[in-house]
C-alpha cells in the first residue's frame, strides 16, 4: 500500500523566513497530495492541495510543488509568522472506486520565532 | 469551523469497556471518514462511509466498528478497550465519494485508564 515519508520532522526558522517541507511517496498512482496545518489539540486544517495533473499551486504565501517522476511534493511558506507555528502534515490519496482515502506523513512542527 | 461536529469532546474509560463517538457531517456530505491520531502511529485511517454504505477500510481493528445512519451522522464504536487505544479521534467528512477534499472535526480524546 502507499506510504508516505515526510521531512524534517521539527523546523525552526525566524519570522519573515522561508519554510519548505518535503514528502515522498511511494504509490505512482496516487492522485491527490493535500497539506493539513494541526495547532495543539486542534483538528487538522485543510491549507492546500494538489492534483496529479498539476505541477504547482499557490495561495498566498504558501505554495505546493508536485514531481510525480520523483514521486515527491512540497510545501513552501514564505515570509514565515508566528501564527503559521504548527505542526504540517502532508498526505497522498491512492487511488480507489468510490472512495478516497488519505496516508499522512509523520508530520513536521514548524516554529516560527519573532 | 469546519462545519464538522463531534461528540463527546473528551472520554475517559476503563479498559475492557465500551464507548461511542459520534460524528456528524457537513450539511450536504454524505462521505464520512474516520481517523485515529496517537502519539506513536500519527493520523491512521479507520474506515470510510458514502451514503449509509461502508466503502473502505483502513487498519481498523476488529474490536472496532462503525455505522453510518440515514440522517448521515456517523459513529464509532470502540470495544474491549485497551490502554494502547488512547488517542484523539477525528472524523473528516467530503461531500461525494470520490471528491477529494476531506474537512475534520474537532475529535474526540479518548483515555483508558
Amino acid at each position: 500500500g502507499e506510504n508516505v515519508e515526510q521531512h524534517p520532522s521539527t523546523l525552526s526558522v525566524q519570522e519573515g523566513d522561508s519554510a519548505v517541507i518535503k514528502c515522498t511517496y511511494s504509490d505512482s498512482a496516487s492522485n491527490y497530495f493535500p497539506w493539513y496545518k494541526q495547532e495543539l489539540g486542534k483538528r487538522p486544517q485543510l491549507i492546500i492541495d494538489i492534483r496529479s495533473n498539476v505541477g504547482e499551486k499557490k495561495d498566498q504565501r504558501i505554495a505546493v510543488t508536485l514531481n510525480k517522476t520523483a514521486k515527491h511534493f512540497s510545501l513552501h511558506i514564505t515570509e514565515t509568522q508566528p501564527e503559521d507555528s504548527a505542526v504540517y502534515f502532508c498526505a497522498a490519496s491512492p487511488p480507489g472506486t468510490g472512495f478516497q482515502k488519505l496516508v499522512f506523513g509523520t508530520g513536521t512542527r514548524l516554529l516560527v520565532s519573532p | 469551523d469546519s462545519g464538522v461536529t463531534q461528540t463527546p469532546k473528551h472520554l475517559i474509560t476503563a479498559t475492557g469497556q465500551r464507548v461511542t463517538l459520534r460524528c456528524s457531517p457537513r450539511s450536504g456530505d454524505l462521505s464520512v471518514y474516520w481517523y485515529q491520531q496517537s502519539l506513536d502511529q500519527g493520523l491512521q485511517f479507520l474506515i470510510q462511509y458514502y451514503n449509509g454504505e461502508e466503502r473502505a477500510k483502513g487498519n481498523i481493528l476488529e474490536r472496532f466498528s462503525a455505522q453510518q445512519f440515514p440522517d448521515l451522522h456517523s459513529e464509532l464504536n470502540l470495544s474491549s478497550l485497551e490502554l494502547g487505544d488512547s488517542a484523539l479521534y477525528f472524523c473528516a467528512s467530503s461531500p461525494v465519494t470520490g471528491t477529494y477534499e476531506q474537512y475534520f472535526g474537532p475529535g474526540t480524546r479518548l483515555t483508558v485508564t
